[in-house]
């Protein structure tokens, strides 16, 4: 079945860009589209955006301006990226993908999460 | 952006209640609403989607409903498994949006 795992630092800095990756197995990346979640330590849970093999995307306006997302068909790869991160990104990140609507589109919720990965921002 | 507020934030059950959450949207979403529930240190896991719907794998004694701004979830002879967090999310719009969640402790 298809699985989802997250990986990067589990450290970054702050002012610097945080870059995560999440692996597609047992499926294809270039099906469905694909979101990234997180969740602060005991908070929960905000939406960062979405990303489509094709690279369509939409961000979350609180973090349009800090965040990229792009897809790798060749490693069956999605990331994310952002920038600028300060205690306040402190977060499990979540890669999740959307439930496809039979239509070539998202029901725009998410049947199928990664198991998560922290990621503090300290110096 | 639409507001998703659930309540209460907690409540304290025993095994056999009833337990039933509310989530209010800030504006019509007609039935574009999942719930999901967290265990401590797991991943949210789908309940409901479509306001009504259940997702495969899925104990009947969860139940949804509602449409427009208020929905509900009900939990039907609460089972000790079912102590969680639940969470309610709005897929009508950009961008999605979760509630603060509810969640549900032991009595």
């Amino acid at each position: 079945q298809v699985q989802l795992q997250e990986s990067g630092p589990g450290l970054v800095k702050p002012s610097q860009t945080l870059s995560l990756t999440c692996t597609v197995s047992g499926g294809s990346v270039s099906s469905y589209y694909w979101s990234w979640i997180r969740q602060p330590p005991g908070k929960g849970l905000e939406w960062i955006g979405y990303i489509y093999y094709s690279g369509n995307s939409n961000y979350n306006p609180s973090l349009r301006s800090r965040v990229t997302m792009s897809v790798d068909t060749t490693k069956n790869q999605f990331s994310l990226r952002l920038s600028s991160v300060t205690a306040a990104d402190t977060a499990v990140y979540y890669c999740a993908r959307c439930r496809d609507n039979g239509s070539g589109g998202c029901y725009w919720y998410f049947d199928l999460w990664g198991r998560g990965t922290l990621v503090t921002v300290s110096s | 952006d639409i507001q998703m507020t659930q309540s209460p934030s907690s409540v304290s059950a025993s095994v056999g209640d009833r337990v039933t959450i509310t989530c209010r949207a800030s504006q019509g979403i007609f039935s574009w609403l999942a719930w999901y529930q967290q265990k401590p240190g797991k991943v949210p896991k789908l309940l409901i989607y479509a306001a009504s719907n259940l997702q495969s794998g899925v104990p009947s004694r969860f139940s949804g409903s509602g449409s427009g701004t208020d929905f509900t979830l009900t939990i039907n002879t609460l089972q000790p498994e079912d102590f969680a967090t639940y969470y309610c999310q709005q897929t009508n719009s950009f961008p999605l949006t979760f509630g603060g969640g509810t969640k549900v402790e032991i009595k």
